[in-house]
């Protein structure tokens, strides 16, 4: 297993298209996190799956934000009706199912640019 | 959540040690220390945690205060490929948030060869 991997890597799109990004993370990881860094910031928390349950959403996803984690296996961030705000790096994380000791292995993310 | 605070940037000189501060005085019993870095144009990389005791591995020690309430991330010999904002988050290790990370700015390290 060569860690997560997440496509695309870069994404431009203009105003108001539709976009979906996957990641696949390490395959024995029951969870899988989404996050988005903004320049000179750090990453911010969008959600959270253990298997297949998708267990917290932070407020920052709002309705044109959609996650799923079919079969407990890859994931896949869509977001509809992009608006230029929405330009960032999107991160993909995964972790096993045991106790906060253990660290993320994050992807190496998809920029989006909204144009 | 507890928040911890880190300078915003620093520099160090390659082969020199660096010490890396972080203070999180409102620390609780439940909360691990981590850090994690993340270099140019790649995601976030676990680097150490801690929840007491200093620890090493190979790439960094961790060194934690008697209190709880400060840490410090050292890395004994800084090289070009070190170069990174790092971060320091406090992780509970029980309740019902323990999965989450929290990521502040973090500490830009400059190395200078």
């Amino acid at each position: 297993d060569t860690g997560v991997s997440q496509d695309p890597r870069h994404k431009i799109t203009k105003r108001g298209q539709n976009v979906t990004f996957r990641c696949d993370p390490i395959s024995e990881h029951n969870r899988l996190y989404w996050y988005r860094q903004t320049l000179g910031q750090g990453p911010e928390f969008l959600t959270y799956f253990q298997n297949e349950a998708q267990l917290e959403k932070s407020r920052l996803l709002s309705d044109r934000f959609s996650a799923e984690r079919p079969k407990g296996s890859f994931s896949t961030l869509e977001i509809q009706r992009t608006e230029q705000g929405d330009s960032a790096m999107y991160l993909c994380a995964s972790s096993l199912l045991s106790a906060a000791a253990d660290g993320y292995t994050f992807g190496s993310g998809t920029r989006l640019t909204v144009v | 959540d507890a928040k911890t605070t880190q300078p915003n940037s620093m520099e160090s000189n390659e082969e020199e040690p660096v010490h890396l501060p972080c203070n999180h005085s409102t620390i609780s019993g439940t909360d691990y220390i981590h850090w994690y870095r993340q270099l140019p144009s790649q995601g976030p990389e676990y680097v150490i945690h801690g929840l007491t005791s200093n620890v090493n591995n190979r790439m960094a020690s961790l060194a934690i205060a008697e209190d709880r309430k400060s840490s410090t991330l050292i890395l004994h010999r800084a090289t070009l490929r070190d170069a990174a904002v790092y971060y320091c988050i406090l992780r509970k290790f029980s309740g019902g948030s323990n999965y989450k990370l929290t990521f502040g700015k973090g500490t830009l390290l400059t190395v200078n060869p």
